[in-house]
This record gives C-alpha cells, sequence and structure tokens, in this order.
C-alpha cells in the first residue's frame, strides 16, 4: 500500500487553458475528498465522493471545475480554462469505511501564469 | 467569525520546551482531527477524536465537547516537529483551521 497518491505533482499552465488532475486512493478506502489551499490558509473543501457518488459540491466549485469518480476507485478533477485565481495547492484524502480517519496525498501544486 | 479558531497563528520555541496549540470551533462536530503539514504541502494526520484524550509518543491531544475546544500538546520539542498544525472538525462537512506555524529551534 502506498498511500493515497497525486499526478502530476506540479502543473504551470497558461491562463485558459484546461488541466487535469488524479487522485489514486488508497484501495479500499470508499470515501474520498478533494480540498484545495491557497499559501497560508488552511484547506477549504471542493467536493466529496463516496464510492463513485459525488455527494456533495461546494459553492467554491464554479462550474469550470468538474470531478469524477467513475469506478469508484480513482478520481479525477478537471479545472477548465484556468484563471490566475485557480493558483493552489489541490489536495485529495481518503477514508476508510466506518471511520473518519483521513489519509492525504502529497497535493498537486497549481501555477497558472 | 471562522467556524475553527487556532491560536497561536505562529510559535517559536526551544527545543526541549513543552508546546500547546489550542483550537475552538463553534458548530456541533463528531469528531475533530489534528493534521501536521510540512513544506511541501504533505498532510499527516496526528489524531482523530471525539471525547477526553489522546497520546502517540510525544504528542497529547485532548477535547472538551462543552466548551467545544480542543488542545494539541507536544512534550519535549524538537526541531523536526517545526511544521504546521491544522485542527479540522468533521460535521456536515470538514471544516479547517488556518493552521499554527510552529519552529522548534535547537
Amino acid at each position: 500500500d502506498t498511500g493515497v497518491s497525486q499526478n502530476p505533482r506540479h502543473k504551470i499552465t497558461k491562463r485558459g487553458q484546461n488541466v487535469t488532475f488524479r487522485c489514486d486512493p488508497i484501495s479500499e478506502h470508499n470515501r474520498l475528498y478533494w480540498y484545495r489551499q491557497t499559501l497560508g490558509q488552511g484547506p477549504e473543501f471542493l467536493t466529496y465522493f463516496q464510492n463513485e457518488a459525488q455527494l456533495e459540491k461546494s459553492r467554491l466549485l464554479s462550474d469550470r471545475f468538474s470531478a469524477e469518480r467513475p469506478k469508484g476507485s480513482f478520481s479525477t478533477l478537471e479545472i477548465q480554462r484556468t484563471e490566475q485565481g485557480d493558483s493552489a495547492m489541490y489536495l485529495c484524502a481518503s477514508s476508510p469505511p466506518n471511520t473518519g480517519e483521513l489519509f492525504f496525498g502529497e497535493g498537486s501544486r497549481l501555477t497558472v501564469l | 467569525k471562522n467556524e475553527v479558531e487556532q491560536s497561536p497563528q505562529n510559535l517559536t520555541a526551544q527545543e526541549g520546551e513543552f508546546i500547546t496549540i489550542n483550537c475552538s470551533y463553534s458548530v456541533g462536530i463528531s469528531a475533530l482531527h489534528w493534521l501536521q503539514q510540512h513544506p511541501g504541502g504533505g498532510i499527516v494526520s496526528l489524531f482523530m477524536l471525539s471525547s477526553g484524550k489522546k497520546k502517540h509518543g510525544r504528542l497529547i491531544a485532548t477535547i472538551n465537547i462543552q466548551e467545544k475546544h480542543s488542545s494539541l500538546h507536544i512534550t519535549a520539542s524538537h526541531p523536526r516537529d517545526s511544521a504546521v498544525y491544522i485542527c479540522a472538525v468533521q460535521g456536515d462537512k470538514l471544516i479547517f483551521g488556518t493552521g499554527t506555524r510552529l519552529q522548534v529551534f535547537p
């Protein structure tokens, strides 16, 4: 078990481009969370999956953001038409059934130029 | 007012000192997490607690549900404890504090 894996670790893109981040949770973890963290701030909730179902989505997530977890395993977070304000660390966490314990990935840092 | 407040925001200490970081929250919760974040972004879960006290090595976490307050204590602090410590409360959703940046000097 290699823990929660996120790719890429760092993405630099020009404004207006689309980016996609991937999160591979720990196997058997049915819950998966995406958070966003800007410098000096705590993480902010973006969205949450239980198996393949997206159960909650933050108001922070504009229509340029979409997340999927098609088979209940890995998840992708896509940002379309990136803006400079999207620059942040995007964190993924997973949680096993019946406990609330969280396991975080290393994060994917997005820089929009 | 933030739903989760941490204090202090920044903390410096000499190696060996006893350290306390506080977390107050204003929402109903089912659990509270203490997390450690090192430079570069990786977050490690230290504790998840819903009542009482937990201890792991030099770290102790306590929670008072009635007072909506939790503390994280580090005994015999060491430079490798330098990190950001984040309190997060689990209610309808997970709400994070802004973190406490700890620097321990030798």
